[in-house]
């Protein structure tokens, strides 16, 4: 089945720690996007990739960075300069921008030990 | 820039009861609008979208929304909702022109009362 595979379901990070989130996708979308989820506050963007090799900063980068090595992978890491990391983080791709419906994996939630 | 403003944080509704969840945007060029819900602990699911053409646009599991651009707004409606219809649903816009990613609002809580 096509779809947005999204691990782990949980992490937990420690102080000073960089973890990465995984997101991979079998769609042959060209598009692939992280958002932030926090209680109230909707989904905030991070990242986003129209392409292999180019991602473009979201409206909360600080902290984070991506890489699109592969157009199936789009991997999160979330570094130490991020303060405030505990949060649901959703992986969406597309077949390219615009119109086009976004497809969402079923999140990681992180936690900071 | 564009944004979207949900109006309700939560909406607490009885069984087969109608509902309307509000939604209005702020752009100042023309803009495609979406819905979304997301059930516990999963991603989301487009619902509807309205990208042109009629104002009234149907979507899954009975929801259906109205454009309207002299007030800017974009309610979805559902007629009789379900206990199965309990989610957070999500407002969602973009710019028609140029390729910039999804401006989400901050969701409503929709609960359905037994």
């Amino acid at each position: 089945d096509g779809g947005i595979t999204q691990s782990p379901k949980y992490l937990f990070r420690k102080e000073g720690q960089n973890v990465t989130l995984s997101c991979e996708q079998n769609l042959n979308h060209d598009a692939m996007y992280w958002y932030r989820q926090d209680p109230g506050q909707g989904l905030r963007l991070i990242y986003y990739s129209q392409i292999v090799n180019d991602f473009q900063k979201g409206d909360i980068a600080e902290g984070y960075s991506v890489s699109r090595e592969k157009k199936e992978s789009f991997p999160l890491t979330v570094t130490s300069a991020q303060k405030n990391p505990t949060a649901f983080y959703l992986c969406a791709s597309s077949k390219g921008q615009g119109t086009e419906k976004l497809f969402f994996g079923s999140g990681t939630q992180l936690s900071v030990l | 820039a564009q944004s979207v403003t949900q109006l309700d944080s939560q909406v607490p509704v009885f069984e087969e009861a109608p509902v309307e969840l509000r939604c209005n945007y702020s752009s100042s060029v023309s803009v495609y609008l979406f819905w979304y819900v997301q059930y516990p602990n999963q991603g989301l699911q487009l619902l509807l979208k309205y990208l042109s053409g009629s104002t009234l646009v149907k979507g899954i599991n009975g929801f259906e929304a109205e454009f309207n651009k002299s007030q800017t707004s974009f309610h979805l409606r559902k007629p009789s909702v379900h206990i199965s219809d309990t989610a957070e649903y999500f407002c969602a816009v973009i710019r028609n022109s140029g390729n910039t990613p999804l401006v989400f609002g901050k969701g409503t809580r929709l609960s359905v009362i037994a």
